[in-house]
């Protein structure tokens, strides 16, 4: 119950396309659900996160959408661009109690030029 | 702001060796924690620390993993005896405090056991 499943494992994108990446999490007493981003040789940076009481948030060319009934969440990077190309994390985590981040097993995106 | 710091970023030891790995969060930051990052994985927690005190160490194989984190600035992260599979990236993360949202990840140790 405290899997995050993620996917697809891997994902190439030509550049200006939408890279969509998706989620599903079981445990409903998940509060909190960041994308994380990771480049080769370093650790996972906050890229964007949602908490359940919204359906969609958008930063830039990065957004969320969090649909609570299918217990499910997605990551949009729209105008896909070269710069973006790494590994991708969903994560959720309780802001109260555990609080510990439970990530998905990442998804490697390639935005080919 | 200086992010976190871990050191080594690298280490390549045999087994049943020992190995430690050291890590400094953001100034300021109480909440500590390691993770352990196998190839081709996600982040899975060892252990998280508010201040000095060690409050979710239940994925921790205790029999050959120890941290500690005196004056609840600092940690270490100790394996000994170190096995094959312990090879992964240990990755050491802060947060402001207890139920803030944002960890800051620092770049990971990766550790190769022969």
């Amino acid at each position: 119950q405290q899997q995050v499943k993620q996917s697809p494992q891997s994902l190439i994108v030509q550049k200006g396309g939408i890279s969509i990446i998706n989620c599903a999490y079981e445990n409903t007493a998940f509060d909190y659900f960041p994308w994380y981003q990771q480049f080769p040789g370093k650790g996972p940076a906050l890229l964007i996160a949602i908490r359940p009481d919204v359906s969609e948030k958008k930063e830039g060319r990065f957004t969320i959408s969090f649909n609570k009934s299918a217990k499910q969440f997605s990551l949009h990077i729209m105008d896909s661009q070269p710069g973006d190309s790494a590994t991708y994390f969903c994560a959720a985590s309780m802001l109260e109690g555990a609080q510990k981040l439970v990530f998905g097993q990442g998804t490697r995106l390639t935005i080919n030029p | 702001e200086a992010g976190v710091v871990q050191s080594p970023r690298y280490k390549i030891i045999e087994k049943k060796q020992p190995v430690a790995f050291w890590c400094n969060p953001i100034s300021g930051h109480n909440t500590l924690y390691w993770y352990r990052q196998n190839l081709g994985q996600g982040p899975e927690l060892l252990i998280r620390y508010e201040n000095e005190e060690a409050v979710d160490d239940s994925q921790l194989p205790k029999d050959r993993f120890s941290a500690e984190r005196l004056k609840g600035v600092d940690s270490t992260l100790k394996i000994q005896p170190a096995e094959l599979g312990d090879s992964a990236v240990y990755l050491c993360a802060s947060s402001l405090e207890a139920g803030r949202e944002t960890q800051y990840f620092g770049p990971g140790t990766r550790l190769l056991v022969l």
